[in-house]
């Protein structure tokens, strides 16, 4: 098993650029979610979904689009990248519950100049 | 709401001597995990040991253990015999049951631990 994979490793916007971070996993877990770590700060939740076509909103939403389409894959898309997205981006995976660790991608390193 | 607070931002620890992390919470829900993550500066997020709040026992795996207090809502990860390659960032996180766990980890802003030779 790959387990949680994340692309790109490392990513440069510019300010008003779009763009999508892919995540996938290859492990049949239903829920899935995306965090964002700044320096100094623990992990803090942008969205999460439950299962494909279900997506609900965590700590730190705006300027974040998701969507479930498939188990497999979970994108996060940045619709006008501004430079406080400037940040490691980290998906993760589990089975239902809260007795279940969550299972994290290597992260992408994302700079908005 | 859930609330992770981690009280020391750095530690130095002599190597072979065992660690103590620190770790409180603040929940309003019945039924909630605890859990304990390693980032080195490799950037990954590794996960260590698990505790349920319903859990009589303190968890351990291998060197680590979970000192679970849930009167003082404490869950402070013990590291013993600490090896050079334990220095990372640990995280201590959290998930309740009022969003049937789906709704992600609330995590502490970190401890980085330090092991000096």
């Amino acid at each position: 098993n790959a387990g949680v994979t994340q692309t790109p490793k490392f990513q440069v916007l510019k300010t008003g650029q779009s763009m999508t971070l892919q995540c996938a996993q290859d492990m049949n877990h239903e829920y899935m979610s995306w965090y964002r770590q700044d320096p100094g700060m623990g992990l803090r939740l942008i969205h999460y979904s439950v299962g494909a076509g279900i997506t609900d909103q965590g700590e730190v939403p705006n300027g974040y689009n998701v969507s479930r389409s498939t188990t497999e894959d979970f994108p996060l898309r940045l619709l006008s990248a501004a430079p406080s997205q400037t940040s490691v981006y980290f998906c993760a995976s589990n089975h239902g519950g809260i007795n279940y660790e969550q299972y994290f991608g290597p992260g992408t390193r994302l700079t908005v100049t | 709401a859930q609330k992770i607070t981690q009280t020391q931002p750095g530690m130095f620890v002599q190597e072979k001597e065992a660690v103590t992390l620190d770790c409180t919470y603040d929940t309003s829900d019945q039924s909630y995990g605890l859990f304990w993550y390693k980032q080195p500066s490799s950037g990954e997020m590794i996960f260590l040991i698990y505790q349920g709040s319903y859990d009589e026992q303190n968890a351990t795996e291998g060197r680590y253990s979970l000192n679970f207090q849930k009167a003082r809502k404490s869950a402070n990860l013990v590291i013993s015999a600490s090896q050079l390659g334990d220095s990372a960032m640990y995280f201590c996180a959290m998930k309740g049951d009022s969003g049937g766990g789906a709704d992600g980890l609330t995590f502490g802003k970190g401890t980085h631990l330090i092991i000096q030779p």
